[in-house]
């Protein structure tokens, strides 16, 4: 079964920063490629950055290029976002997702909660 | 940037048939994609490339694309179908951005 467990998040002060993961159980996780997607209470989803399978290409939303940074460790199954300069507009749920070969965001984690205030 | 353009919300009766607009300038040249988010669950792909359902979704659900639009239709909705949809797309222009419509809140009624 495929399984994508987020953790790492929490409450932070603007300005601070935050490294939250995601473990990857059940598939081959080297041959995925995997995404960051967030959503605000109350609000849609937005879609914030991809890593390939191989971690060798990455992209980034423009609301996060230059802040965020999403990694990948092939040899612990595990997906990570490195969130710096974080504004109180980051606060939201954060999914971490899986591509398949055929559509995007096929199997999606339960989220983590970060919290952006002073 | 890159957008997706949905209506805030559709509602309909038990029966009827609903119908969810998706409008972006790339849509004549990349696939849209509809997922169905229900309150406190991740969300669930029911329509890829613009009009293919993968399996263990129900027939009733249906996707066509034309020109900038691209539209989701449910004939016959089921209280069950009551969630929000957002259709999804990449921007043609080479900056390989992912992006998603603002949501669409279907009330069946």
């Amino acid at each position: 079964e495929v399984q994508l467990v987020e953790s790492g998040g929490g409450l932070v002060q603007p300005g601070g920063s935050l490294r939250l993961s995601c473990a990857a159980s059940g598939f081959t996780f080297s041959k995925y490629n995997m995404n960051w997607v967030r959503q605000a209470p109350g609000e849609g989803l937005e879609w914030i950055s991809y890593i390939s399978s191989s971690g060798a290409t990455m992209y980034y939303a423009d609301s996060v290029k230059g802040r965020f940074i999403i990694s990948r460790d092939n040899g612990k199954n595990s997906l990570y976002l490195q969130m710096n300069s974080l504004r109180v507009e980051d606060t939201a749920v954060y999914y971490c997702a899986r591509d398949s070969a055929i559509w995007d965001f096929d199997y999606w984690g339960q989220g983590t909660l970060v919290t952006v205030s002073s | 940037s890159y957008e997706l353009t949905q209506p805030p919300s559709v509602s309909v009766s038990p029966g009827q048939t609903a119908r969810i607009t998706c409008s972006g300038d790339a849509l004549p040249k990349k696939f849209a994609y509809w997922y169905q988010q229900k309150s406190g669950q991740a969300p669930v792909v029911v329509i890829y490339e613009d009009s293919k359902r993968p399996s263990g979704i129900p027939e009733r659900f249906s996707g066509s694309s034309s020109g900038t639009m691209a539209t989701l239709t449910i004939s016959g909705a089921q209280v069950e179908d009551e969630a929000d949809y957002y259709c999804y797309s990449t921007d043609s222009s080479g900056n390989h951005r992912r992006v998603f419509g603002g949501g669409t809140k279907l009330t069946v009624l």
